[in-house]
């Protein structure tokens, strides 16, 4: 069956420097991996796709890395805020109508 | 303007009990979902539907039953319910899954039970 790990339950990071999440995923590439923001007692948000033939994709300070030899992709955000502590999400199509999610990172960014 | 709204928030309950939780979606979209967040913020997938036809059921008990009266509503009940099902409910929407646009899901905010 379709895996998608990710590694770090929790990571705390410097203000200012960039954080790094890492997604890790078993069996056959996605056609396209996601990426959501989840904040306490709400709903996942989306925040970014990227295909299994993309090797990159930025959003304002965001960029997502898909590396389909090593299985894997990674999440960077860049210059962060303590806004930016939340839990991070990662998911996968599973080939058969499904999107599954990874545990999640819960980002720590201090002051 | 909630693209995608379920009620109730909280739903506090006692072991054996019926309920059910509700969900809309004003997005136009044709495929909706609910997923459990267990304590360890686990999400797992549960039910999809597409215009109102079932299409996935991920070997949940029979005490949960999804119902989808139209494209735009998802509603989920529970029987009997156990010290177990208490966890975080979430329904979600996408663009339709079956033509391969389910590229990225949209969720309520949520709905915590808790069985005692």
């Amino acid at each position: 069956s379709q895996k998608i790990e990710q590694n770090s339950e929790a990571l705390n990071i410097q203000e200012g420097k960039t954080a790094t999440l890492t997604c890790n995923y078993t069996n056959y590439s996605p056609a396209y991996l996601q990426w959501y923001r989840q904040d306490p007692g709400r709903g996942p948000v989306f925040l970014l796709l990227i295909r299994e033939n993309e090797k990159e994709k930025r959003k304002e300070r965001l960029k997502v890395t898909f590396d389909t030899t090593l299985k894997q992709s990674l999440f960077h955000i860049t210059a962060s805020q303590p806004a930016d502590s939340a839990t991070y999400l990662c998911a996968r199509a599973s080939g058969d109508d499904k999107i599954i999610f990874g545990k999640g990172t819960r980002l720590h960014i201090l002051p | 303007d909630t693209a995608v709204s379920q009620t109730p928030k909280y739903l506090v309950t006692q072991m054996g009990n019926d309920k059910s939780i509700k969900c809309e979606q004003n997005l136009g979209h044709d495929t909706m979902y609910w997923y459990k967040q267990d304590s360890k913020k686990f999400l797992k997938i549960m039910f999809s539907y597409n215009n109102k036809e079932l299409i996935i059921n991920e070997t949940v008990p029979n005490r949960f039953s999804p119902k989808s009266p139209d494209k735009a509503h998802l509603n989920l009940h529970i029987n009997s319910l156990e010290l177990g099902d208490s966890a975080v409910y979430f329904c979600a929407s996408s663009l339709d899954i079956r033509q391969g646009r389910n590229e990225k899901l949209f969720f309520g905010s949520g709905t915590q039970l808790s069985v005692l």
